[in-house]
């Protein structure tokens, strides 16, 4: 079956404007989680959906970022009035949500370069 | 002190070689833990979950060391396919707050 899928693949943009990053998650999986890794860098949790619901959100890096879900399914990632420090290559993930055990399958990644 | 820890290498070694990677975390109420897999410029992959009693995959073998918070991975009779960067994962207790390491980088040489 479809794996994850991000889109854009790749995104250029200039500091100050808003960017719209979305996710596909797996069908059927009901956890998505978002992260952010800069280059040489490991993976930053930034926030976690079950369902539509984001009881998690301690992992946003400042109040420009905002995620949203709808549907139980697609999920958005938006940055607002962007920073050259932003850019990193933005992973998304989803699991079934039965519990931490689960296996977390990850998206190809949109890569995010501010000017 | 991050909460996740690892050796960032890199680790050189010749093909058939054993290596070993360790990893330490700071939040004694750490509930799962895994290894994740990532290869350059691709997303990561869960190579195995690590359970109390250690485990085993084929050449790979995990433990868990909750006493002293830290886990390690074995790779025995290392391939050239095994060059990757080897990500340490932990979940809290009560969560899904996932923490990644940043990675060990593993090179495999003919």
């Amino acid at each position: 079956g479809a794996g994850v899928s991000q889109s854009p693949s790749n995104k250029v943009t200039e500091k100050g404007k808003d960017v719209e990053l979305r996710c596909d998650p797996i069908s059927g999986h009901t956890a998505l989680y978002w992260y952010r890794q800069s280059l040489g860098q490991g993976l930053e949790f930034l926030i976690y959906f079950q369902g539509n619901s984001a009881p998690d959100k301690s992992g946003l890096p400042s109040d420009r970022f905002s995620a949203e879900r709808t549907g139980g399914s697609v999920s958005t990632l938006t940055i607002q009035r962007t920073q050259q420090e932003d850019s990193a290559v933005y992973l998304c993930a989803s699991s079934t949500g039965q519990g931490v055990t689960d296996t977390q399958y990850f998206g190809p990644g949109t890569r995010l370069t501010v000017l | 002190r991050k909460e996740v820890e690892q050796d960032p290498g890199p680790f050189n070694v010749p093909e058939g070689a054993t290596v070993a990677f360790n990893c330490t975390y700071s939040n004694s109420a750490s509930q799962s833990f895994f290894w994740y897999r990532q290869d350059c410029r691709k997303e990561p992959k869960l190579l195995m979950s690590v359970y109390s009693s250690g485990n085993e995959d084929g050449r790979f073998t995990a433990q868990l060391n909750r006493a002293s918070q830290y886990i390690s991975l074995l790779i025995r009779d290392s391939k050239l396919s095994d060059s990757a960067t080897y990500l340490c994962v932990v979940i809290f207790t009560g969560g899904f707050k996932t923490i990644f390491g940043a990675g060990t980088r593993l090179f495999v040489k003919a």
